[in-house]
């Protein structure tokens, strides 16, 4: 499948800093999906980009993908402690077409 | 109703029972998954099911046998387990067949333990 590589694996934060985490892959994306997972809780779907260069705003959270769809970045403004958890990039499994394959993640924790 | 339910939430099971995890979601999807989540790990991908048929087996060993009775059930069948398969099952459902079009929604998962 299709491998990509997030950083950082861990991020801590104070409130109110920014955070950002990025995704790499070796070859070009078709498309990227976003979920966080909260501690103990399930992943959950925050966005997906398709289109080279697309940006995508969710109040505090912009989402970029790369101009050669080859990364993705998240960035999250004046973080809160709602933010806690991991933040999961996947784009899809190239063998399978049918699965995602998700990047490692980049656990966030903000302390207030 | 969004929502993807995921039964027991909690099983402990020895490693000669014969147990089962139920998934069920009513939003008409048609893309039924199940993934195995070990601690500090992403989701690995087990089993893809689309419009009721077995598409995708990540040569997940037999112990685990999958069943889709219906487009809203999503069943995994365990027998013979190992300690080492201990971890959160999440199933998932998608409007289709296709990931990179569809977002996946995620049950709450069963917290397995093999004892």
């Amino acid at each position: 499948g299709q491998q990509v590589m997030q950083i950082p694996q861990y991020q801590h934060v104070q409130e109110g800093e920014d955070f950002t985490t990025y995704c790499n892959s070796s070859t070009t994306l078709s498309n990227i999906q976003w979920y966080k997972q909260r501690p103990g809780g399930h992943p959950v779907f925050l966005i997906q980009l398709v289109k080279s260069g697309e940006v995508k705003k969710q109040k505090r959270l912009t989402f970029q993908f790369g101009e050669a769809k080859k990364n993705s970045s998240l960035h999250i403004t004046a973080t809160q402690t709602t933010d806690v958890g991991t933040y999961f990039c996947a784009p899809p499994n190239s063998n399978s077409g049918y699965a995602l394959n998700f990047g490692k993640g980049t656990s966030l924790l903000v302390t207030p | 109703d969004t929502e993807v339910t995921q039964t027991p939430k909690h099983l402990v099971m020895g490693m000669t029972n014969k147990k089962s995890l139920k998934c069920e979601q009513h939003m008409g999807h048609r893309a039924m998954y199940w993934y195995k989540q070990k601690a500090k790990k992403p989701p690995e991908l087990m089993f893809v099911y689309s419009y009721e048929k077995l598409s995708i087996n990540e040569s997940v060993p037999s112990r685990f046998s999958p069943e889709c009775p219906n487009s809203s059930l999503l069943n995994l069948h365990l027998h013979a387990l190992q300690p080492e398969d201990s971890a959160l099952y999440l199933c998932a459902s998608s409007q289709g067949g296709l990931a990179g079009v569809y977002e996946q929604y995620f049950g709450p998962g069963t917290r397995l333990t093999v004892t």
